[in-house]
């Protein structure tokens, strides 16, 4: 199986600010790898898929990058709304579709 | 408007059995691959497996197979999440989620499912 591991597990940053989180696979993924938000109580919702694809509807302060092993989500202008959990999950191989552990994105 | 809608809370006891549903709207479901996803309480998001609808075709994550079975019925658009018998420790929120091949991701979700198993 391939494993995601995303960093931080935590993040703490202020309205306005810019933050990055990272996920890395185990062995290279191409840029099979898609972003996703969940608030407390909700379902996951698409933010970014194939690595730098913005989803229909998404704010353009979120953004993708990376390939291979090595990915990236940017939030450049925090902003109140964006404080949540943020997973990234790999698609390259059908079992399993794997998720990262998350990055919990808390207001300091 | 694409939407899935997926069946109320469960609870359960342990050895009981259990079939969640999740049903599709607003396009064509045979011809999309539908995940399920485990969150356990205070946990992070675990797939579970996959179908497609159209053929039946279904993958099961290692950590799941054996455990739960997934099928669907296109005739109600219908996707299923099924338990022979449920342990406590499957107690947590089930999604559902319609995989857009053509940008690999899951693109629409449904409101979740929580399953409680207690004696």
């Amino acid at each position: 199986d391939i494993q995601m591991t995303q960093s931080p597990s935590t993040l703490s940053a202020s309205v306005g600010d810019g933050v990055t989180i990272t996920c890395r696979a185990s062995q290279s993924i191409s840029s099979w790898l898609a972003w996703y938000q969940q608030k407390p109580g909700k379902a996951p919702k698409l933010l970014i898929y194939l690595a730098s694809s913005l989803q229909s509807g998404v704010p353009s302060r979120f953004s993708g990058s990376g390939s291979g092993t090595e990915f990236t989500l940017t939030i450049s202008n925090l902003q109140p709304d964006d404080f949540a959990t943020y997973y990234c999950q790999q698609y390259s191989s059908y079992s399993p579709y794997t998720f990262g552990q998350g990055t919990k994105l808390e207001i300091k | 408007e694409v939407q899935l809608v997926q069946s109320g809370a469960e609870v359960k006891k342990p050895g009981e059995s259990l079939k969640i549903s999740c049903k599709g709207s607003g396009y064509s479901f045979p011809n999309y691959w539908i995940g399920w996803v485990r969150q356990l309480p205070g946990r992070g998001l675990e797939w579970m497996g996959i179908i497609y609808p159209g053929d039946s075709d279904t993958r099961y994550s290692p950590s799941f197979r054996g455990q739960v079975t997934i099928s669907a019925d296109t005739s109600f658009s219908t996707a299923y999440l099924q338990w022979s018998s449920l342990k406590a420790s499957d107690s947590a929120m089930y999604y559902c989620a319609r995989l857009e091949a053509l940008v690999a991701a899951h693109d629409y979700w449904g409101q979740g499912t929580l399953v409680t198993v207690s004696s």
